[in-house]
């Protein structure tokens, strides 16, 4: 079966820790995207990338790194920097549009729970 | 820049009563439109979306029709089960835009 896996599905920081999220896609897909959501307020774009070995700083970057070594793979780690990161962090993918529109669909992954201890 | 306004929630209604959930978006040009489901500890599944002004996007039961005029992709159903209890999401996608933009969100619960 196609889809996105993501793990752990719990994940627990100490202070000054960094952790790193997982996020593997066998759909084949060049696009790839990390969000996280806080209760009430949706879902906000960490990071993204559209082809390997490129990626692109989304709205709230600031605390977390990213790499595309592989088109399957999109990891995420949440640095020491980020003083807030206890929230579920959703991985997607979708292909990439070609012409005007960008129409494409984004899949998403179950999701990782972070919580600091 | 683009953004996307959803009625807030949270929404209960009985078993077989008619849902809308109201969505209104501003972006420039014409975006895609989404809705997306999301049970209790899941990821994002999506439900149904629009390309274009007048597209009506629908799947189980569920539909929404994208109008320009009203800058509007309101969710409608006529009569909910017990299992569509979730948080529903709208979405867009710009035309310049890669990732998706979020309302956020509208928590619905049916009982039996």
């Amino acid at each position: 079966d196609g889809g996105i896996t993501q793990s752990p599905k719990y994940l627990f920081r100490k202070e000054g820790q960094n952790v790193t999220l997982s996020c593997e896609q066998n759909l084949n897909h060049d696009a790839m995207y990390w969000y996280r959501q806080d209760p009430g307020q949706g879902l906000r774009l960490i990071y993204y990338s559209q082809i390997v070995n490129d990626f692109q700083k989304g709205d709230i970057a600031e605390g977390y790194s990213v790499s595309r070594e592989k088109k399957e793979s999109f990891p995420l780690t949440v640095t020491s920097a980020q003083k807030n990161p206890t929230a579920f962090y959703l991985c997607a993918s979708s292909e990439t549009g070609r012409g005007g529109r960008r129409t494409e669909t984004q899949y998403f992954g179950p999701g990782t729970r972070l919580l600091v201890l | 820049g683009d953004s996307v306004t959803q009625m807030e929630g949270p929404v209960t209604l009985s078993e077989e009563a008619f849902l809308t959930i109201n969505c209104t978006y501003t972006a420039t040009g014409y975006p895609s439109l989404f809705w997306y489901v999301q049970y209790p500890g899941e990821g994002l599944q999506l439900l149904l979306k629009a390309t274009k002004a007048d597209d009506k996007g629908s799947n189980k039961g569920f539909e929404a029709t994208y109008r320009k005029e009203t800058t509007s992709f309101h969710l409608e159903k006529g009569s909910v089960q017990v299992s569509d209890s979730a948080v529903y999401f709208c979405a867009l996608r710009g035309q310049a835009g890669t990732a998706l933009i979020f309302g956020k969100g509208t928590t619905l619960s049916v009982s039996s």
